[in-house]
């Protein structure tokens, strides 16, 4: 059974840093990994995904990369704004197009 | 972009009652899948469905059965609600072998 590990559970931040989230996944065999941001009591918000046959993907200040080999794949965030405070959940994609997912970082970003 | 639209943001209801969910996309994914949030246990697949008329069981569906009459438009339905489905209800679409993209989240509470 596929299970997918974020660390850490949270973190907190001065503004302005760069910070790294992770996720792990027990099965390498995944088709994608997609990177979602979830603010309190709201649905969630893609903000990227990676695809079985890239390494990478990069949106604004968001850089998502993926080790299949690993099973591991990184969240890096750059000058982090107190915006950027939600909580960020990992999913991959397997068989029968189902999401699993981790349990997510809540990020905390001071002012 | 994709959009998808829950028909309700809140939502209360009494013990025994018939529940009915409804999520809408406008982009013509053929996958579509209802998910529940809780606090410590994530997100759990409750219902997901590949094409019109076609439906499967995800990790939870007890309890609980879908429509999908058209390719736009996935139902949930609570046969008889009970105060442990109170929660946030989620409903994703996704084209195959592509990201997924959620709703804004329907928190229902049964009393």
């Amino acid at each position: 059974k596929q299970e997918v590990t974020q660390i850490p559970a949270a973190l907190s931040v001065p503004e302005g840093e760069n910070l790294v989230l992770n996720c792990s996944f027990t099965d390498s065999a995944i088709y994608n990994l997609q990177w979602f941001r979830q603010d309190p009591g709201k649905g969630l918000t893609s903000l990227l995904l990676i695809q079985s046959s890239q390494r990478e993907q990069t949106s604004g200040r968001l850089n998502a990369s993926l080790d299949k080999s690993s099973g591991r794949s990184t969240l890096y965030i750059a000058a982090s704004q107190p915006g950027d405070s939600a909580t960020y959940l990992c999913a991959v994609i397997k068989g029968a197009q189902k999401l699993v997912f981790g349990q997510g970082t809540r990020l905390t970003i001071n002012p | 972009d994709v959009k998808v639209t829950q028909s309700s943001r809140y939502l209360v209801k009494r013990t025994g009652e018939k529940v009915f969910l409804e999520c809408v996309q406008d982009m013509d994914h053929e996958n579509m899948f209802w998910y529940r949030q809780d606090p410590g246990l994530g997100l759990r697949l409750i219902y997901f469905s590949y094409d019109v008329k076609m439906k499967e069981k995800g990790d939870i569906p007890e309890g609980y059965s879908v429509s999908r009459e058209k390719k736009e438009r996935f139902s949930l339905i609570l046969e008889s609600a009970s105060t442990n489905q109170t929660s946030m209800y989620l409903c994703a679409s996704s084209r195959t072998n592509y990201g997924y993209t959620f709703g804004s989240g329907t928190r229902l509470t049964v009393v």
